[in-house]
């Protein structure tokens, strides 16, 4: 298996539950981002991690929790989410940090999250 | 001021013809440019990057950089249905004193057979 691998596909959820989402990346890469996708906006950068390391939280409620164990795994804890999170959430790889101009980025699938 | 700005469109052309997707940014200081495909309930793909001045071709692709003008476009000659999209126009940005990845809106792109 190639590329990056976001799992589920597609998930909704109360806003009084816990959820997680995951991404994989089998490309060897050193640096992994969470995004957002709305509706009529541009793609919201929400976390950063560079070698498993956060290296930027770009002012994101607390309701969104990530975790990278690895530099391979990045996922994504929710709970208590508002009706205005639900979104595209797509996850990210690069061969270098954020910013590099000869690393762009590779986007796993995203996860449709419905919050009812 | 929109750190990226695209016409959000959407627009419509006919197959065969050149389509046009413009894009401007508001950091002077960005030295590098990309563009990305992402098709209806797919994740975004990267078809073009650019870092100089001037044009870039790569097939029926070709991305314009005018630096001065703090504009880039894409042009895509004799578009094919299967171009109907929206690209999404990425600028590396400094921002609190490093660099990142800030995309447009993006421009949906209709092919009519």
């Amino acid at each position: 298996e190639t590329g990056v691998t976001q799992t589920p596909r597609h998930l909704v959820m109360g806003m009084t539950n816990k959820k997680s989402l995951k991404c994989e990346q089998h490309l060897g890469h050193n640096a992994m981002y969470w995004y957002k996708q709305s509706a009529k906006k541009p793609l919201e950068l929400m976390f950063v991690y560079n070698f498993k390391e956060q290296t930027e939280n770009n002012s994101v409620p607390s309701r969104f929790s990530p975790e990278c164990p690895n530099s391979s795994h990045l996922f994504l804890h929710l709970h208590t989410l508002q009706p205005e999170d639900s979104a595209l959430y797509l996850c990210a790889s690069s061969q270098d940090g954020a910013g590099s101009r000869n690393s762009p980025l590779h986007f796993g699938n995203g996860t449709r999250l419905t919050v009812t | 001021q929109k750190e990226v700005e695209q016409n959000s469109g959407p627009l419509s052309v006919p197959e065969g013809a050149i389509a046009s997707l413009n894009c401007t940014y508001s950091d002077r200081g960005s030295q590098s440019f990309f563009w990305y495909r992402q098709y209806s309930g797919k994740s975004p793909e990267l078809i073009m990057s650019i870092y100089s001045n001037g044009d870039k071709e790569d097939g029926r692709f070709t991305a314009q950089l005018n630096k001065a003008s703090q504009y880039v476009s894409l042009l895509i000659r004799d578009s094919q249905p299967s171009d109907s999209a929206t690209y999404l126009c990425a600028v590396i940005v400094n921002s609190g004193g490093y660099q990142k990845v800030t995309f447009g809106t993006g421009t949906k792109l209709q092919v009519i057979p």
